[in-house]
């Protein structure tokens, strides 16, 4: 079965510089979640999009910025990147239902390291 | 505010053996949601269960099991005759039910490590 897609799987960049992540939900999946993970942490929800309107906000900095294209994949921009924006960061996908919750799917993650 | 809670932060066992991770959320809502996830070493999140909190019946997947009691907000894995396999982070995590502005993010808990040893 189709997983969620991340890339790039590995980034290195400096202090002050830009990235930018991309997440390819699993087909059908509307609705898509951003996560990251410090060293020895457990995930943090950053921000979650549904039918390209983000939906919900969480411990997500101001460098930071999202959003859900018309394909459904979602890109994480991260600006004037810090050395604590190091981390592993996950994206995950679920379809909407009418009520109750829907299960996150996650992708195998980006490895983000700042120098 | 919700909030899991998963006191053990690393548990070793041997090959064999059968070994429990606790798991304690708290939340205000009636209605919410509990997951296990499995963390390899590869570093991928894995989706093991999900339980509603109107189901109150425990689950049997192959080696592993789960019991679901309100009464003591208690979501526990078990895994029974443990492998070198299993050897991973376990996270819990709970969500509250969708409503306007809430898309139903995941708390997770600290995440319990386990190692099974040969």
């Amino acid at each position: 079965a189709a997983g969620v897609i991340q890339s790039p799987r590995h980034l290195i960049k400096e202090k002050r510089e830009t990235a930018t992540l991309k997440c390819y939900p699993i087909p059908r999946h509307d609705t898509v979640y951003w996560y990251q993970q410090g060293p020895g942490q457990d995930p943090q929800f950053l921000i979650s999009f549904y039918e390209k309107m983000q939906s919900d906000k969480g411990s997500i900095p101001d460098r930071f910025s999202a959003q859900q294209f018309s394909d459904y994949h979602s890109e994480l921009n991260m600006s004037s990147l810090e050395l604590g924006d190091s981390a592993l960061y996950f994206c995950a996908s679920s379809i909407y239902g009418l009520a109750g919750v829907d299960t996150q799917y996650f992708g195998p993650g980006t490895r983000l390291t700042v120098l | 505010a919700q909030k899991v809670t998963q006191a053990q932060t690393e548990i070793s066992v041997v090959e064999k053996e059968d070994v429990t991770l606790d798991c304690v959320y708290e939340t205000r809502d009636t209605t919410y949601y509990l997951f296990w996830y499995k963390q390899p070493p590869s570093g991928e999140l894995v989706f093991l269960i999900r339980r509603n909190s109107f189901d109150e019946q425990n689950e049997i997947s192959g080696r592993y099991s789960w019991n679901f009691q309100k009464s003591t907000s208690s979501f526990n894995f078990t895994i029974t005759a443990s492998q070198v396999v299993d050897s991973a982070v376990y996270f819990c995590a709970l969500s509250e039910a969708k409503r306007s502005g809430n898309t139903g993010k995941l708390i997770f808990g600290q995440g319990t490590t386990l190692q099974v040893k040969p």
